[in-house]
Formats: C-alpha cells, sequence, structure tokens
C-alpha cells in the first residue's frame, strides 16, 4: 500500500491497496480530530472523527490513528476504492473552541 | 433524510453588488457555522449560530459580511458591495446539539461565488 510519513499534498494509489494519508496540527489543546472527504463540486463529507482520549478508531474500511506526543494524525483506507478518488481534509478544535481548523488537504488519486 | 442545502449552487456577481446565500440546516440542528473557502484550500471559519443568537462572528473578513439566523432554522449569508477577493465557496454546516459539544458538524454543498 501507499503511504507517507509526512504530508504530501497529492497520493496516487492502485485500487485495492492500502493507503495512509498524514496530518500534523500545531495546537497541542486540540482535543477533537475530523476527517472529511470532498468530492469536486460537493461539500466536505464526515468520514470519521476520534477524541484525544483514543489513540486508535476504526470505521468501515478507514481507520483513524491520533500521536499526541509529535501531533500527528493519520487516515488509513483499506482496499482503496475508484470512489475514494477526493480531497481529504483533517481538522482540529481545542478544548475551549469549537471552530473546525483545516489542514491543506490531501488530493488522492486511485489508479485502475 | 435531508441533509444541509444551499441556494443558489452557483452565483456570478459585479463588483460592487450584493449577494445573499441561504443555507437550509438539518432539521432541528442546533448549531449552524458559515465557512469559507478559497480555491485549493481548507475551509475557514466565518461565523456561528445557536439557534437564532450569532455567538461568534470573529471569521468575517469585513463589515461587509452579515449572517442571520432570524428563526434558529435557515440562514442567510450577505455580502454588501461584493469585491474580486470575495471570490470563494461558501459552505454551511449544521450539528445537532449545542458547540460546546463538539458533536459533528455536517456540511451541505457550498455556494461558489464569482465576483467579476
Amino acid at each position: 500500500g501507499e503511504s507517507v510519513g509526512l504530508h504530501l499534498p497529492t497520493l496516487s494509489v492502485q485500487e485495492g491497496d492500502n493507503s495512509i494519508i498524514n496530518c500534523a496540527y500545531s495546537n497541542s489543546a486540540s482535543d477533537y480530530f475530523i476527517w472529511y472527504k470532498q468530492e469536486s463540486g460537493k461539500g466536505p463529507q464526515f468520514i470519521i472523527d476520534i477524541r484525544s482520549n483514543m489513540d486508535k478508531r476504526q470505521g468501515q474500511r478507514v481507520t483513524v490513528l491520533l500521536n499526541k506526543t509529535v501531533k500527528h494524525l493519520s487516515l488509513q483506507i483499506a482496499a482503496t476504492q475508484p470512489g475514494d478518488s477526493a480531497v481529504y481534509f483533517c481538522a482540529e478544535t481545542p478544548g475551549y473552541d469549537y471552530k473546525l481548523s483545516f489542514g491543506a488537504g490531501t488530493t488522492v488519486t486511485v489508479r485502475a | 433524510g435531508a441533509g444541509v442545502s444551499q441556494s443558489p449552487r452557483y452565483k456570478v456577481a459585479k463588483r460592487g453588488q450584493d449577494v445573499a446565500l441561504r443555507c437550509d440546516p438539518i432539521s432541528g440542528h442546533v448549531s449552524l457555522f458559515w465557512y469559507q473557502q478559497a480555491l485549493g484550500q481548507g475551509p475557514e471559519f466565518l461565523t456561528y449560530f445557536q439557534n437564532e443568537a450569532q455567538l461568534d462572528k470573529s471569521g468575517l473578513p469585513s463589515d461587509r459580511f452579515f449572517a442571520e439566523r432570524p428563526e434558529g432554522s435557515v440562514s442567510t449569508l450577505k455580502i454588501q458591495r461584493t469585491q474580486q477577493e470575495d471570490s470563494a465557496v461558501y459552505l454551511c454546516a449544521s450539528s445537532p446539539t449545542s458547540a460546546g459539544r463538539k458533536d459533528t458538524q455536517y456540511f451541505g454543498p457550498g455556494t461558489r461565488l464569482t465576483v467579476l
């Protein structure tokens, strides 16, 4: 599968492989993190969230990992499908706030 | 069930015109947010409503931007005397409880505003 240790703006992955999208955050007070998927011409679509009292959470074909020590968040997509092609954003919000702060986004392209 | 809807989906305005963008949140959702998304960037917070009360407008870029939610459901974002730098996608999001609960924010499809 494809994986990157640092945030990259684009990721190309073979259909059927696993993909890993990384995100670094800067606010050590952030305690709620969300991954969104945004397809062209659409609004962000909720994928999965995680709170700071957890370090891993699994959904359907997706897993989010949180490493608070290095302020790093990752999204793993299993068996990537053509419909997974989109821009993926991580978002965070600190305990004292509710405004989502979005990362730069990673464009995922799935190769047939 | 119905999600968040926004209208119009696309708006072209001449510089100096006023525009009004509408958001219909998910029925019963207490919290409503507006975000601005520039091309190739992530959304940025503009303002937040809890029911009809606008509790936070710290992200509004200038006093030309005004938002309201008079009955605690539908919201309108108004931009007066539009400028080219206002060109962006304007996203509305709603969540079921007050923002302090950190519930998931569900986004609408956005309105793409182009100012000529």
